[in-house]
């Protein structure tokens, strides 16, 4: 069974789209996250959520927008793809929210042309 | 700002070496410093950790080293073997605090 599942693997699209990422989760974790990896790695918090409550938002474009159903999912939705979009995202949970002991999903890389 | 720094960017190792890995960090409220494993195409691992109130932990041929009062702390992987090819993380956390905050990652390439 996996842990953290993201959907879909890749997602190639064209600038000016919207596009969506799930995250699912069944480790029963309160707190989630989405992290953007850039070409560089580096690994960038974008936003957390406890318990379906927004606990972190990052400075990132409002075109981003996270969405948590219940406290086993939550997905990222984007809005007017940009080039510098492309990117590799992952989503995470962990049990507490003070985010120590993260366990990742395997990553969306997202490609925009 | 980066307040986890981490060196070097890159790193390779002949098989059978030591790898050291150093991270060193700004804020004295952090009181958790995880190293994440990271392998290609795949999304980063808890691999070890310490707290502040230890100077070191070992975990099989991984250990973290840890110095406070120079606010730094560094992980070696004895007997390094191709397997461990991957980009390492340090990371650091508070307990009043909702986030890792991660350095920048090292690729660590080890050839047989």
């Amino acid at each position: 069974d996996t842990a953290v599942s993201q959907t879909p693997k890749y997602l190639v699209t064209q600038m000016g789209n919207d596009k969506s990422i799930k995250c699912e989760q069944n480790l029963g974790h309160d707190t989630m996250y989405w992290y953007k990896q850039d070409s560089k790695k580096f690994l960038k918090i974008m936003f957390s959520y406890n318990n379906k409550e927004l606990i972190i938002n990052e400075t990132v474009p409002n075109r981003f927008s996270p969405k948590s159903p219940d406290k086993a999912h939550l997905n990222l939705h984007i809005n007017s793809l940009e080039l510098g979009d492309s990117a590799v995202y992952f989503c995470a949970s962990s049990q507490d929210h003070g985010g120590r002991r993260q366990y990742f999903g395997p990553g969306t890389r997202l490609t925009v042309t | 700002q980066q307040q986890v720094k981490q060196s070097p960017q890159s790193l390779i190792v002949q098989k059978g070496g030591i790898s050291i890995i150093n991270c060193a960090y700004e804020n004295t409220a952090f009181d958790y410093f995880p190293w994440y494993q990271q392998f290609p195409g795949k999304g980063p691992a808890l691999l070890i950790a310490i707290r502040p109130d230890v100077s070191e932990k070992k975990e099989g041929r991984f250990t973290i080293s840890f110095n406070k009062s120079a606010k730094q702390f560094s992980l070696h992987i004895m007997d390094s073997q191709p397997g461990d090819s991957a980009t390492y993380f340090c990371a650091a956390s508070k307990t009043s605090g909702s986030r890792l905050t991660f350095g920048e990652g090292t690729q660590l390439t080890v050839n047989p």
